[in-house]
């Protein structure tokens, strides 16, 4: 079956440091990729998305790539804040599965001033 | 901006008891979704309802829980006779359509004694 892979946490960076947080997925035919954000508290966000081969979904100073070749879309971002401390979550929607999305087991990453 | 609520944030239960957790999706939204998060593993979907029907249910999704929209406004999931394991953070989720991004609430965290 379908199934996401990402890097364990926790991820420490200092403010302004380069972000990347690795995820990669198995499942048939061409699935829709997705990072949600759990900030402390709150529900899960739609961070960015992307539905088909070489899309590049990007929010806030967040990009990924789907990478069909190596089955990945990792996420990155360049200088993260003090306020990007939260869970971050990679998804995969099958094609056929509704909205019926797999998630990898969650990253949390903490900034430090 | 709406946002899908969840009532209670925490329960904490015996086993054995019956539990019953509460969501008000988007109110123009069509399809509504249930996942659960035990602690330290990944979120897992459990079921997805569309037209006052279950569409998909996962193998966690067995005989003692049960959805339902009782008003038009609520989207309930109960446990009839919650186990030990059973102790997770449930999300709640809605989307307009099946094609497009869930919206997640903050969560329902449950504590099974």
């Amino acid at each position: 079956g379908d199934s996401v892979t990402q890097m364990e946490g926790p991820v420490t960076l200092s403010e302004e440091a380069f972000l990347t947080i690795n995820c990669t997925y198995t499942a048939t035919g061409y699935p829709s990729l997705f990072w949600y954000v759990q900030y402390p508290g709150e529900g899960l966000q739609l961070l960015l998305k992307a539905t088909k081969a070489d899309d590049k979904g990007s929010n806030k100073g967040f990009e990924a790539t789907y990478r069909k070749e190596t089955t990945s879309f990792h996420l990155e971002k360049g200088s993260v804040q003090v306020s990007d401390s939260a869970v971050y979550f990679c998804a995969l929607s099958g094609r056929n599965a509704g909205n019926m999305l797999t998630f990898g087991g969650g990253t949390r990453l903490m900034v430090k001033p | 901006e709406p946002e899908v609520t969840q009532t209670p944030s925490h329960q904490v239960t015996q086993m054995g008891q019956e539990v019953i957790l509460r969501c008000v999706p988007i109110s123009n939204h069509l399809y509504f979704y249930w996942y659960r998060q035990i602690l330290g593993q990944k979120v897992e979907f459990l079921v997805s309802f569309y037209n006052n029907e279950i569409s998909e249910k996962s193998e966690i999704f067995d005989d003692q829980f049960s959805v339902e929209r009782p008003d038009g406004s609520n989207f309930t999931l109960k446990i009839r006779s919650t186990k030990l394991e059973d102790s997770a953070m449930y999300f709640c989720a809605s989307s307009p359509s099946g094609a497009n991004v869930l919206t997640f609430g903050a969560g329902s965290r449950l504590t099974v004694l």
